[in-house]
C-alpha cells in the first residue's frame, strides 16, 4: 500500500524560528493536506493542496505541492509557543473497490512533534 | 455550530465485552471514516462509508464492525474479537470521498 516518510520525527526550537518539515512517497498522490493535532484532540485542517506545484499558505504557515506529486513540505515562519503540537501530513489517492467504484482514500505520515521553547 | 461529535472522551472495556463508540456529524457530509491511532504509527483506517447504508473495510477492519443507518451517524462496534483495542479512536467526515476530511475531538478506548 501507499506510505508516507514524515521527517523529521520531532523538533526542538527557540520561539521565533522558522520551522519545516516535509513528507515524501514512491508514490503519486492526487491532493495533498497537511493537519495538526494537540493531545487529547483531534487533527485540524491546516492547509490543502490540489496542483502539482501549488504553494498556498495559511497566515505564518506555507505548503507546497511537490512537481512530482510524490512529496509535500510544510514551513512556518517565527514560531509561537501555541505552534507546539503533532504536525501530519496526509497524501489522498483513489483506491478501487468492487464493482467499478472507487473512492479517496487518505494515508498519513507517522507525525512531526513540535516543541517550542519560549 | 456545525461539527463532529464523538462520544465518550473515554471509554473503557472489559475482557469480552462489546463497546460502541458514538460518531455524529451535522456538517451534511456523504462520507464518514473510523480511524485507529496509536503512539508513533499515525492514523489508520479501520472503516470508511462513502453513502448511507454503504461501508467498506479499511486497512485494520478485523475485531470491529459498523453501521451507516443515517447520514449523520456512523457508531463504531470494537467487538471482544480485538484483542488490542486500547487506542485512540478519530471519526472523520468529508462532503465526498476525494475532499479534505474534518475530525472530531477522538475517543480514548483502555482495557479494565
Amino acid at each position: 500500500g501507499q506510505q508516507l516518510n514524515q521527517s523529521p520525527q520531532s523538533m526542538f526550537i527557540q520561539e521565533g524560528e522558522d520551522v519545516s518539515m516535509n513528507c515524501t512517497s514512491s508514490s503519486i498522490f492526487n491532493t495533498w493536506l497537511w493537519y495538526k493535532q494537540d493531545p487529547g484532540e483531534g487533527p485540524v485542517l491546516l492547509i490543502a493542496l490540489y496542483k502539482a506545484g501549488e504553494l498556498t499558505s495559511n497566515g505564518r504557515l506555507t505548503a507546497q505541492f511537490g512537481i512530482t506529486r510524490k512529496d509535500s513540505f510544510l514551513n512556518i515562519s517565527a514560531s509561537i509557543p501555541s505552534d507546539v503540537g503533532i504536525y501530519f501530513c496526509a497524501g489522498l489517492h483513489d483506491v478501487a473497490y468492487a464493482g467499478g467504484t472507487s473512492y479517496g482514500k487518505l494515508t498519513f505520515g507517522q507525525g512531526t512533534i513540535l516543541t517550542v521553547h519560549p | 455550530d456545525g461539527g463532529i461529535t464523538q462520544s465518550p472522551k473515554y471509554l473503557f472495556r472489559k475482557e469480552g465485552q462489546n463497546v460502541t463508540l458514538s460518531c455524529e456529524q451535522n456538517l451534511n457530509h456523504d462520507a464518514m471514516y473510523w480511524y485507529r491511532q496509536d503512539p508513533g504509527q499515525g492514523l489508520r483506517l479501520i472503516y470508511y462509508s462513502q453513502i448511507v447504508n454503504d461501508f467498506q473495510k479499511g486497512d485494520i477492519a478485523e475485531g470491529y464492525s459498523v453501521s451507516r443507518e443515517k447520514k449523520e451517524s456512523f457508531p463504531l462496534t470494537v467487538t471482544s474479537a480485538q484483542k488490542n483495542p486500547t487506542a485512540f479512536y478519530l471519526c472523520a467526515s468529508s462532503t465526498t470521498g476525494w475532499q479534505p476530511q474534518h475530525f472530531g475531538d477522538g475517543t480514548r478506548l483502555s482495557i479494565l
